[in-house]
């Protein structure tokens, strides 16, 4: 039993490159979320998604892409890497059942150097 | 938008010590979401919560809607309690966290 899985685990990346953060999971979920974690910091919602076909910018969108093909998958694109996006990215899922937790997956640590 | 508030920022307890961390949010919510994140690790959810409280093992959760608080209790801490603890209160889809309480439990 997977649940969501985050590839790749750390990233170093040279400004300007582009780069996608993968993400999946097994638990038919409807609902995905991307955030960042910075030091210090609350987590940060970046993009949402309710169902497959349908996304929804969050808190801090800029600077990012997503696309929501599958349920299963919810791909995060950072097209010109920049140092202020150096953070900890977390994907989660949630059932669309009533008022679930959100599961996430173990973190992408990415540095932009 | 929800501001959510934690206290404390940082708290280092001796082992056995009854541990309290506090979430105070500003406008009325659905539910109240209490996260661990362990060093370098992933983050899961201990506890969702609307109403009253809520136990699970050595944890414990209250919630008072009306004054807009809740409180997460560690009984009898261990140092494997030590971790970060964050509240996140439910905002429509989407949760807005605070910005954790970072525990360190010493034996």
């Amino acid at each position: 039993n997977a649940g969501v899985t985050q590839t790749p685990k750390f990233r170093i990346l040279k400004i300007g490159q582009s780069m996608t953060l993968q993400c999946t999971q097994d638990m038919n979920h409807n609902y995905m979320y991307w955030y960042r974690q910075d030091p210090g910091m609350g987590l940060k919602l970046i993009y949402y998604s309710v169902g497959a076909g349908i996304t929804d910018k969050g808190e801090v969108p800029n600077g990012y892409n997503v696309s929501r093909s599958t349920t299963e998958d919810f791909p995060l694109r950072l097209e010109l890497a920049a140092p202020s996006q150096t953070s900890v990215y977390f994907c989660a899922s949630r059932s669309y059942a009533g008022t679930q937790p959100q599961h996430f997956g173990d973190g992408t640590r990415l540095s932009i150097l | 938008k929800n501001e959510v508030e934690q206290s404390p920022q940082n708290l280092t307890a001796q082992e056995g010590e009854f541990i309290t961390i506090n979430c105070s949010y500003s406008v009325g919510i659905s539910a109240l979401h209490w996260l661990q994140q362990h060093p370098g690790g992933g983050i899961v959810s201990l506890f969702m919560l609307s109403s009253g409280k809520k136990k699970h093992g050595r944890l414990i959760a209250t919630i008072n809607i009306q004054e807009k608080h809740s409180s997460l209790h560690i009984t009898a801490s261990h140092p494997r309690d030590s971790a970060v603890y964050i509240c996140a209160v439910a905002d429509g889809n989407k949760l807005v966290f605070g910005a954790g309480t970072i525990l360190r439990v010493k034996s």
